[in-house]
């Protein structure tokens, strides 16, 4: 067990809908990382927050959107979905900037 | 930005004998290089890293070794077991927590009893 806590495990949903995706990081760490895995895709950096502002961005659609809280929890946000979303979508965090520990994930299913 | 090659994408060897993957970037820049292991359908489990000041580590069984004037890193599991049976990534990034990490493509690591 990592320590960080994702929600749900799974969801399916409908092309063109919308869902959030919820990450608790570690107790004291201050970033946050989301990341896509798909089959073609493989592993891909999404977007990273720390301490609540946006730190960097990777190969994040404009239809997905993300914020950090001042609770430090990070929820992803997906719409307009299409079936080519359908992935794993994992969220890191970090205390030091580099060693990043992965929740157990989301598998999101668009139908 | 950065690429991430990772060779090869399957590797199966025996019980007990070692095993290496081999991993390649492209941004001069980066200088951490950490390992994931990922079984089916779990999260991917940060298991040794190195940081480009560093030429090698090793952690029992496991180590990883740099080149940074070739850009390129390697891991090295001796005295293989069933339970390092997983896929297994590379990964870069520029370090100081300011850019994510790029993945290799994984490899899967059969170990054959």
């Amino acid at each position: 067990d990592s320590g960080v806590t994702q929600t749900p495990k799974h969801l399916i949903t409908a092309t063109g809908q919308r869902v959030t995706l919820r990450c608790s990081p570690r107790s004291g760490d201050l970033s946050v990382y989301w990341y896509q895995q798909s089959l073609d895709q493989g592993l891909q950096f999404l977007i990273q927050y720390y301490n609540g502002e946006e730190r960097a961005k990777g190969n994040i659609l404009e239809r997905f959107s993300a914020q950090q809280f001042p609770d430090l929890h990070s929820e992803l946000n997906l719409s307009s979905l299409e079936l080519g979303d359908s992935a794993l979508y994992f969220c890191a965090s970090s205390a030091n900037t580099y060693e990043q520990f992965f929740g157990p994930g989301t598998r999101l299913t668009v139908l | 930005g950065e690429n991430v090659e990772q060779h090869p994408s399957t590797l199966s060897v025996q019980e007990g004998d070692s095993a290496v993957i081999k991993c390649t970037y492209s941004d001069s820049a980066s200088n951490y290089f950490p390992w994931y292991k990922q079984e089916l359908g779990k999260r991917p489990q940060l298991i040794i890293d190195i940081r480009s000041n560093v030429g090698e580590k090793k952690d029992q069984r496991i180590a990883v070794t740099l080149n940074k004037t070739a850009k390129h890193f390697s891991l090295h599991i001796t005295e293989t077991q069933p339970e390092d049976s997983a896929v297994y990534f590379c990964a870069a990034s520029g370090g100081g927590g300011a850019d994510g990490l790029t993945f290799g493509k994984g490899t899967h690591l059969i170990i054959q009893p």
